[in-house]
């Protein structure tokens, strides 16, 4: 069982509106990544954390931004918030120099 | 560069065996990973095998790598409804940043 927890799971806000998702693991992991995924499953990687002060862009451009202020937190924020924001957002974790990943349930975010 | 291709869609019927496809295109040492993923939740690693492996069979799951043509594949025995899921396929590159690129995800639905 993945200790991983992601926050709120459904989110629904107007435009504009600053939010961020929240991403905590227990497993004292150093690497932590967030992606976005569409409506095709598609994932891309959005941000990715090697540790403590590391923050990293993906290869999909995006609004948001990041924090790594301790291990076992990684929260994303959108400073104002657009529709084309709208998607499922995956938080995961993985040690340093493996790619098992391990992912929260995701948080899903309408924007209207 | 990585790049992971998989087909999208895979019925099957129930009982039957499914098998899940993918290719990869970089020649180095590399990591593959088959991911799962179920309705509303993350990914949960299923099962993984590094390029110097052919096989690797774990209960109904038997992976086999064709390294000549790049080609990866996942065999599920005796599919159950249960396996109804999104399955990924990931490569990583040993030496690198150990930052997985993922494949688009194969829907199999499973039908009585």
């Amino acid at each position: 069982e993945a200790d991983i927890y992601q926050t709120p799971r459904y989110l629904v806000i107007g435009t504009g509106k600053k939010i961020t998702l929240e991403c905590s693991q227990t497993m004292g992991h150093d690497k932590m990544y967030w992606y976005q995924q569409d409506p095709g499953m598609e994932l891309h990687l959005i941000h990715y954390s090697y540790g403590v002060n590391s923050t990293e862009k993906g290869d999909l451009s995006s609004e948001s931004t990041v924090s790594r202020i301790r291990t076992e937190h990684f929260p994303l924020t959108l400073e104002s918030a657009r529709p084309s924001h709208t998607s499922q957002y995956l938080c995961a974790s993985s040690e340093l120099g493996t790619g098992e990943l391990f992912f929260g349930e995701g948080s899903r975010l309408t924007v209207l | 560069g990585e790049d992971v291709e998989q087909s999208l869609f895979l019925s099957v019927r129930e009982g039957d065996s499914s098998v899940i496809n993918c290719t990869y295109t970089d020649s180095s040492s590399t990591y593959l990973y088959w991911y799962k993923q179920e309705p509303g939740a993350g990914l949960q690693l299923l099962t993984y095998i590094f390029s110097n492996m052919d096989m690797k069979q774990d209960q109904r799951l038997t992976v086999l790598l064709n390294k000549k043509d790049k080609h990866l594949s996942l065999r599920i025995a005796d599919t159950q409804t249960g396996d109804s899921a999104i399955y990924f396929c990931a490569e990583i590159l040993t030496g690198g940043s150990y930052i997985p690129t993922f494949g688009r995800g194969t829907s199999l639905i499973v039908h009585p």
